[in-house]
């Protein structure tokens, strides 16, 4: 099992344009989460799939929107991209979306924007 | 007020010396509070999941403990592989399940 892939590894951006950052699971979870990571800000939640069909807001939605493709795929577009959006960008799958099972992460995507 | 919080930001130990990382949480209705480990580059690595005050969950060089407002991650013996930044999160009712990490702690073990 691959766990959680991501794509792309690494991607630089200028102001105002626009990208998807891919995910999917092969652990046939039902929850799947999109976060990103800032120095000294620890994990912040962008949006979340609780079930296939389903997406919903966290806490940082903003200049985001995502797609629940399948059940194995969920993806974070940038529409237009601003230089606050610079981050780590991290994937995540749970088996539900009220279960206290752990979520398994993706590698991330390095996303800079100039 | 954040809702999770570790100490130290960083932790700087030699070899074999022996510490404790603290996570606080001022959430009510916790339902779980979860370990992970960061290496530099690559994506959190899932550790333990505590459930209730007074459980205790162990792996190697680390034991996880869990009271009402708190849980420690003890680092007995530590050896330099141990150095990542670890970070905790905490699901609870409030939050409608979805989890709420901390800003994690840098441990870095010299040899």
């Amino acid at each position: 099992n691959a766990g959680v892939t991501q794509t792309p590894k690494f991607q630089v951006l200028k102001t105002g344009q626009s990208m998807t950052l891919q995910c999917a699971q092969d652990m046939n979870h039902n929850s799947m989460y999109w976060y990103r990571q800032d120095p000294g800000m620890g994990l912040r939640l962008i949006y979340y799939s609780a079930s296939e069909g389903t997406t919903d807001k966290g806490e940082v939605p903003n200049g985001y929107n995502v797609s629940r493709l399948n059940k194995r795929e969920f993806s974070l577009r940038l529409e237009s991209a601003a230089p606050s959006q610079t981050s780590v960008y991290f994937c995540a799958s749970r088996e539900g979306p009220t279960s206290i099972y752990e979520q398994y992460f993706g590698p991330g995507t390095r996303l800079t924007v100039t | 007020e954040d809702q999770v919080t570790q100490s130290p930001e960083a932790l700087r130990l030699q070899e074999g010396e022996s510490s404790s990382l603290n996570c606080s949480y001022t959430v009510s209705g916790l339902r779980g509070l979860f370990w992970y480990r960061q290496d530099p580059g690559k994506g959190p690595e899932f550790l333990f999941t505590l459930y209730s005050a007074g459980e205790e969950k162990e792996k190697e060089r680390l034991k996880a403990t869990l009271t009402k407002k708190e849980s420690f991650l003890h680092i007995t013996a530590p050896k330099p592989e141990d150095s990542a930044t670890y970070l905790c999160a905490v699901q609870a009712e409030e939050y409608g399940n979805k989890l709420v990490f901390g800003a994690g702690t840098i441990l870095r073990v010299k040899s």
